[in-house]
């Protein structure tokens, strides 16, 4: 069966300070991956999206980037947190084509201090 | 670009009762793909209904329906029988068909209370 990992599941940073969250999956090949930040309270944003590896599509002018490196790992990153970056962190997999639904990991709450 | 709108940030229902959330959504493509999600507060998001955009006939799950207007490009929920459990927020979403682009997003979400 198909799972998804990510982590870490809290993470408190400084202003300034770099980033890396690292989302994986297992069971599948050649999935959709996603990446989505959630503000308290609020919906969820898409803030990147790929479809296979090294094809990564941004959403959202921002101050982090994604990349991936191997077909199941999507990699969420920032060189420099700000602010406003705190936040929930979803990362998702669907499958690549049809009406199947989106898979979600547990999350990460980032609070940027 | 494609867009989901829930203009009700937050609902309440009573124990047993029947309620409908809207959702409405702008895209230019005629194939697509319509999904709620329920977020409890363990905030793990949870499918709770499709829809293909080819097939007229509305999806139904247990208690779960909606009411596919794709003219209108409306999409709404209806939760019968409300339970304690159905209390979450709630998420509308759109997924391009396929092939070089598989965005899904999601709408802002709404809270939904059921009362004892």
């Amino acid at each position: 069966s198909q799972t998804i990992h990510q982590w870490p599941a809290t993470l408190v940073q400084p202003v300034g300070s770099p980033l890396s969250l690292e989302c994986t999956v297992e069971g599948t090949s050649n999935p959709n991956l996603y990446w989505y930040r959630q503000a308290a309270g609020r919906g969820l944003q898409l803030l990147f999206y790929s479809v296979g590896i090294g094809q990564i599509s941004s959403e959202v002018p921002q101050n982090l980037s994604a990349s991936r490196p191997q077909d199941r790992q999507f990699i969420l990153s920032s060189k420099k947190l700000l602010l406003s970056d705190s936040g929930f962190y979803l990362c998702a997999w669907s499958v690549y084509t049809g009406n199947t639904e989106a898979f979600f990991g547990q999350g990460t709450r980032l609070t940027v201090v | 670009a494609q867009t989901v709108t829930q203009s009700q940030p937050e609902m309440s229902v009573q124990e047993a009762e029947t309620v409908t959330l809207s959702c409405t959504y702008d895209t230019s493509e005629s194939d697509y793909y319509l999904f709620w999600y329920k977020q409890p507060p363990s905030r793990q998001m949870i499918l709770v209904i499709r829809q293909e955009a080819y097939k007229q006939q509305n999806a139904t799950e247990n208690r779960f329906s909606v009411n596919f207007q794709k003219a209108a490009k409306s999409f709404s929920l209806k939760i019968s029988d409300s339970q304690l459990g159905d209390a979450a927020m709630y998420f509308c979403a759109y997924r391009t068909y396929g092939g070089a682009t598989n965005k899904l997003i999601f709408g802002t979400g709404t809270l939904l209370a059921v009362q004892p």
